[in-house]
């Protein structure tokens, strides 16, 4: 089942915060992050295993709850760059489930 | 750049037609992918492959038919599409596939820039 993100738009002014929600039926082993600009692939931003961590790329970082079966992306002083739909994939079960993507989060920057 | 390459970038095809789609990754990976996405839904997967075997069919329609010969490339050839089959066709690739042994961070995908499908 795929995992739910929230919200589905946000539009912020440059150097806004913004959080990125994906929440999960099912108890989670890894969740991924991804950006996509409008025409291009998916990028990569991190992955965040079982455990609770957070981790951190720049300004954006992510945080993994466990218990809530939830991660979170933060965004913090968003640049024009950050524009674009966020997917968080996530995979349920070590070894035997495949990695599935939320609905996506579109973010606008606006100067 | 991604490491992961697809071809053509754009592609319209009547209903009658047959094309390929082409992947090719330069990462080194034995897992790849082929994922459907259409407007307002989620990526959608529709094959997976590891070490040239397919390990995934996600109920797709027998009109796409995948090929991988081997790790490096996967085809995705289409015949007697439909309109609603026009989207974005991305190709991805992992050091593994899941399921097959790996950790999280193995089964990271790295994405093509995807063949926009046009079906007419």
């Amino acid at each position: 089942q795929q995992p739910v993100q929230s919200p589905q738009a946000v539009i912020l002014r440059e150097g806004e915060d913004a959080v990125i929600n994906c929440s999960s039926s099912k108890a989670l082993y890894s969740v991924h992050w991804y950006r996509q600009k409008h025409g291009e692939a998916p990028v990569f931003l991190m992955i965040l295993l079982k455990g609770g961590e957070q981790k951190g790329h720049e300004k954006i970082s992510a945080s993994f709850n466990e218990k809530k079966q939830q991660s979170s992306l933060y965004l913090t002083a968003s640049q024009l760059s950050y524009s674009g739909t966020y997917f968080c994939g996530t995979v349920v079960n070590f070894g035997n489930e495949k990695l599935t993507f939320g609905t996506g989060t579109r973010l606008t920057i606006i100067p | 750049e991604t490491g992961v390459t697809q071809t053509p970038r754009h592609l319209v095809m009547g209903m009658t037609n047959k094309k390929s789609l082409k992947c090719e990754q330069h990462l080194g990976h034995n897992a790849m992918y082929w994922y459907k996405q259409s407007a307002k839904k989620p990526l959608e997967l529709m094959f997976v492959y590891s070490l040239e075997e397919r390990v995934e069919n996600n109920s797709v329609p027998s009109r796409f038919s995948p090929e991988c010969p081997n790790s490096s490339h996967l085809f995705l050839h289409l015949h007697t599409l439909q309109p609603e089959d026009s989207a974005l066709y991305l190709c991805a690739s992992s050091q593994v596939a899941p399921g097959i042994g790996g950790t999280g961070n193995q089964e990271t995908q790295y994405f093509g820039p995807g063949t926009r499908l046009l079906v007419l």
